[in-house]
């Protein structure tokens, strides 16, 4: 029972780059979501997903895609990097809303 | 928009002092109220959670924290910290039930010193 994978750990990107990150659970989540986090801001929502086919928007969505079309995998896709988009990006996934997220152990993303 | 505010960006403590990691939130309509805590350079873990009744709610490591809906609190507290409780605290909600997206608050890093 691996959890929460998270691929690549570390990446960086020029300006303008493309890119996925990988996410993927074994545990049978319905609910996953992805998160940056940076400095002084905490954990902020990118896009979440109550089951496979269904996602939605979180706080801060402008510059990021995302599909779920099964349950193990959720990946977000940066479609034209930009330096503002340097964080740390953690996925996670839970049964329930009322579970709690299990999270993964995150992709270090620069952007020069 | 919904949100969440944790007053204190830092805390500094001494061991064996207690602690308590403030927590507030817009609106109590039905809200699922987590604490998670990140060690440096790994992930977070679920530290408690409130989903319903009791207020007070605890965790293995003697943490608590106790839900109070008329001020929209929900605060951590510890009676007797360790140097291994160093760590960053956040506090997160759910709103309206089993929706998906949990919002957190800026975090609280606690410093326990010797």
């Amino acid at each position: 029972n691996a959890g929460v994978t998270q691929t690549p750990k570390f990446q960086v990107l020029k300006t303008g780059q493309s890119m996925t990150l990988q996410c993927a659970q074994d545990m049978n989540h319905e609910y996953m979501s992805w998160y940056r986090q940076d400095p002084g801001m905490g954990l902020r929502l990118i896009h979440y997903s109550v089951g496979a086919g269904i996602t939605d928007q979180g706080e801060v969505p402008n510059g990021y895609n995302v599909s779920r079309s099964t349950t193990e995998d959720f990946p977000l896709r940066l479609l034209s990097a930009a330096p503002s988009q340097t964080s740390v990006y953690f996925c996670a996934s839970s049964r329930t809303g009322e579970s709690g997220y299990t999270f993964g152990s995150g992709t270090r993303l620069t952007v020069v | 928009a919904q949100s969440v505010t944790q007053l204190d960006s830092q805390v500094p403590v001494f061991e064996e002092a207690p602690v308590e990691l403030r927590c507030n939130y817009s609106s109590s309509v039905s809200v699922y109220l987590f604490w998670y805590v990140q060690y440096p350079n790994q992930g977070l873990q679920l530290l408690l959670k409130y989903l319903s009744g009791s207020t007070l709610v605890e965790s293995i490591n003697g943490f608590e924290a106790e839900f109070n809906k008329s001020q929209t609190s929900f605060h951590l507290r510890k009676p007797s910290v360790h140097i291994s409780d160093t760590a960053e605290y956040f506090c997160a909600v759910s709103w309206g039930g089993s929706q998906g997206n949990l919002i957190f608050g800026k975090g609280t890093k606690l410093s326990v010193k010797p």
